[in-house]
């Protein structure tokens, strides 16, 4: 059964950072791209950063390029998010998703983690 | 960026069929996937590249469309399927639509 579980939310002044994780188990890690998704309180989903199998590629939209930076351990199937310079507008319930591709560099999420709140407030 | 737009809300009866409509501001070819959330719950993946049906979700849920328009159908609609639905477009990055909230009567 494949397993994404989140961890390192909180409560955050803005301008401070916070570094989010997720555990992954039930399937062979280092063969997913992987991504952080986001929603903010009764709001849709906004996707943040997608990580290649290997980390040599990572992509981000523009509202947090240059302040998060996603990575993996492989060896530890684990997936992270350090978000720097943190802003009131990023207060969001973040996702860990696993991306498969069903056309050469088309990917969707097709398992998603329970989630993990980050409150960004002073 | 490509934005997607769905109509905010929906209201059916149990039994009917609905459609939900996503429209995007330029072509993704058929790179659109569908999810459905329900409240204090992590989305959940229903239909990938437009058409193609998940495994493990029932057969009432159908995708279509290619280029800019595309639906997601419930037929028929059951009591359960109280949720937002959310469009998902990965031909350029990834974007989602702002979700349709669909309650039934």
């Amino acid at each position: 059964e494949v397993q994404l579980v989140e961890s390192g939310g909180g409560l955050v002044q803005p301008g401070r950072s916070l570094k989010l994780s997720c555990a992954a188990s039930g399937f062979t890690f280092s063969n997913y791209y992987m991504a952080w998704v986001r929603q903010a309180p009764k709001k849709g989903l906004e996707w943040v950063a997608t990580i290649s199998t290997s980390g040599s590629r990572t992509y981000y939209p523009d509202s947090v390029k240059g302040r998060f930076t996603i990575s993996r351990d492989n060896a530890k199937s684990s997936l992270y998010l350090q978000m720097n310079s943190l802003k009131s507008e990023d207060t969001a319930t973040y996702y860990c998703a696993r991306q498969k591709s069903f056309n050469y560099g088309s990917y969707y999420f097709d398992y998603w983690g329970q989630g993990v709140m980050v409150t960004v407030s002073s | 960026d490509t934005v997607l737009t769905q109509s905010p809300a929906l209201a059916v009866s149990p039994g009917e069929r609905v459609t939900i409509s996503c429209r995007a501001s330029e072509s993704v070819s058929t790179g659109m996937h569908w999810y459905q959330q329900k409240p204090g719950q992590q989305p959940k993946l229903l239909i990938y590249g437009a058409s193609n049906l998940e495994s493990g979700v029932p057969a009432r849920f159908s995708g279509s469309g290619s280029g800019t328009d595309f639906t997601l159908t419930i037929d028929p609609v059951e009591a359960d399927d109280t949720a937002t639905y959310f469009c998902q477009q990965s031909w350029n990055a990834w974007t989602f639509g702002g979700g349709t909230k669909l309650e039934l009567k």
